[in-house]
C-alpha cells in the first residue's frame, strides 16, 4: 500500500488559516487522497477527498500537486473546534482506508 | 436519521469472556468497516464487508469474528476476550470503497480485566 507522510504535530492561533501537508510519493495513478480528523474522544469525521483536481467543501479545501506526490489541507479559519488529530490516507485497489497516525493540530485563542 | 450506531458503549470484560459489539446503519450504505484504536494510537482495520454475506479480513482480525446478514447490521465478536483487546472500537459505514466519505460511530470502549 502507499504511504503518506505527515507532520506528527502542527500548532495555529484561532481565525488564522492552517496548511496541512500530506506527502505521498509512491502514490499510484487511481488513488483517492482522502482526509479525515478525530476530535478528542469521537470517532473520525470524514474532511474531504479528491483525485487530481484541488476541491473545496464547506469544511476545507484540498490542494493537490500537478504530480500528486503531495497534498495540502486547508482550513481557512482555525477555530478551536479544529483542533483534532488529522489523518491523510490514500484508497488503493478499492480496499478500506488504512489510518496512520496522522497530524495533531493544536489552535490557540 | 440515525446514522451509524454502536451499542454498547462502554463494557467491562473478564479475560476469557466473549461478547458481540453491534453496529447498524441506516443510510443503505454496502460497505460496512470495524476498526480499534489503542490509546495514542492511529485506527487498525479489523474487517469489512461490501455487501450482505460478504466480509473480508483486514490488518487485526486475530481474535474477532463478524457476520453480515443484512445490509443494515454488521456485529463484531469477541471470542475468549484478552487484555490485548483492551481499546475503543469505531464501526463505520460507506456508499463507495473508493469515492464517498466514510460515516463513523461513536464507538464502544471496551476493557478487558
Amino acid at each position: 500500500d502507499a504511504k503518506t507522510t505527515q507532520p506528527n504535530s502542527m500548532e495555529s492561533n484561532e481565525e488564522e488559516p492552517v496548511h496541512l501537508p500530506c506527502n505521498h510519493s509512491t502514490i499510484s495513478g487511481t488513488d483517492y487522497i482522502h482526509w479525515y480528523r478525530q476530535l478528542p474522544s469521537q470517532g473520525p469525521e470524514y474532511v474531504i477527498h479528491g483525485l487530481t483536481s484541488n476541491v473545496n467543501n464547506r469544511m476545507a479545501s484540498l490542494a493537490i500537486a500537478e504530480d500528486r506526490k503531495s497534498s495540502t489541507l486547508i482550513l481557512h479559519r482555525a477555530t478551536l473546534r479544529d483542533a483534532a488529530v488529522y489523518y491523510c490516507i490514500l484508497n488503493q485497489a478499492g480496499t478500506a482506508l488504512i489510518f496512520g497516525k496522522g497530524t495533531t493540530l493544536s489552535v490557540s485563542s | 436519521n440515525a446514522g451509524v450506531t454502536q451499542t454498547p458503549k462502554f463494557r467491562i470484560l473478564k479475560i476469557g469472556q466473549s461478547m458481540t459489539l453491534q453496529c447498524a446503519q441506516d443510510m443503505n450504505h454496502n460497505y460496512m468497516y470495524w476498526y480499534r484504536q489503542d490509546p495514542g494510537m492511529g485506527l487498525k482495520l479489523i474487517y469489512y464487508s461490501v455487501g450482505a454475506g460478504i466480509t473480508d479480513k483486514g490488518e487485526v482480525p486475530n481474535g474477532y469474528n463478524v457476520s453480515r446478514s443484512t445490509t443494515e447490521d454488521f456485529p463484531l465478536r469477541l471470542e475468549l476476550a484478552a487484555p490485548s483487546q483492551t481499546s475503543v472500537y469505531f464501526c463505520a459505514s460507506s456508499y463507495s470503497i473508493r469515492t464517498y466519505g466514510y460515516t463513523f460511530g461513536s464507538g464502544t470502549r471496551l476493557t478487558v480485566v
